[in-house]
């Protein structure tokens, strides 16, 4: 079964500085996609970025970028220049189907101004 | 924008009633799912459909069922309401083949007394 790893429970960042969220996966699989959603506090979870896993290049979006780690099954997600909006839980997500999708426990980021 | 809204953001139930829990998405969306989140657990999916009135349980679907009879909406349905089902539910809904990122609602979060 496919299973989402994100050990860092809560991870915490100063305004401006850069963060990296870790998450590793387990997965017979060669074709698959990666996630990384936000959910802010009482708000509706977004998507942040998504990684093809045929694709060598890591996925970018504006200051959230991935490190893809294919062979090692590793998919961390980096926040650049942290603004305190980005406070939030941060789900990693894999699946390899339409109807089959695996969520990390979440890691919960505060920004401090 | 995709949009996903669900009928009620906070609900308080009494042990053993019957609880609708509705879902709407506005794009068309083959798919739908219903997940529940708890703390240090993610999200677990319930049930999931991929048309209408089509539905195939997830990981966790003892308590619960469900009912697409239109495309645009996904009703979950507890029959017989108990407190290990308070929990935040969430509803989310996905293109269909090539198009896997998921689009979520606001959420609900049950309580059962």
């Amino acid at each position: 079964a496919q299973t989402v790893t994100q050990s860092q429970p809560e991870m915490s960042v100063q305004e401006a500085e850069t963060v990296t969220l870790s998450c590793t996966y387990d997965t017979s699989e060669s074709d698959y996609y990666l996630f990384w959603y936000k959910q802010p506090p009482s708000r509706q979870m977004i998507l942040v970025i998504r990684q093809e896993a045929y694709k060598q290049q890591n996925a970018t979006e504006n200051r959230f970028s991935v490190n893809f780690q294919k062979a090692a099954k590793s998919f961390s997600l980096k926040i650049s220049d942290s603004q305190l909006g980005d406070a939030a839980m941060y789900f990693c997500a894999y699946t390899y189907n339409n109807n089959d999708m695996r969520f990390g426990a979440g890691t919960r980021l505060t920004v401090k101004p | 924008d995709v949009k996903v809204t669900q009928s009620s953001r906070y609900l308080v139930k009494r042990t053993g009633e019957k609880v609708f829990l509705e879902c709407v998405q506005d794009m068309d969306h083959e798919n739908m799912f219903w997940y529940r989140q708890d703390p240090g657990l993610g999200l677990r999916l319930i049930y999931f459909s991929y048309d209408v009135k089509m539905k195939e349980k997830g990981d966790i679907p003892e308590g619960y069922s469900v009912s697409r009879e239109k495309k645009e909406r996904f009703s979950l349905i507890l029959e017989s309401a108990s407190t290990n089902q308070t929990s935040m539910y969430l509803c989310a809904s996905s293109f269909g083949p090539e198009r896997y990122e998921q689009y979520f609602g606001p959420g609900t979060r049950l309580t059962v007394t």
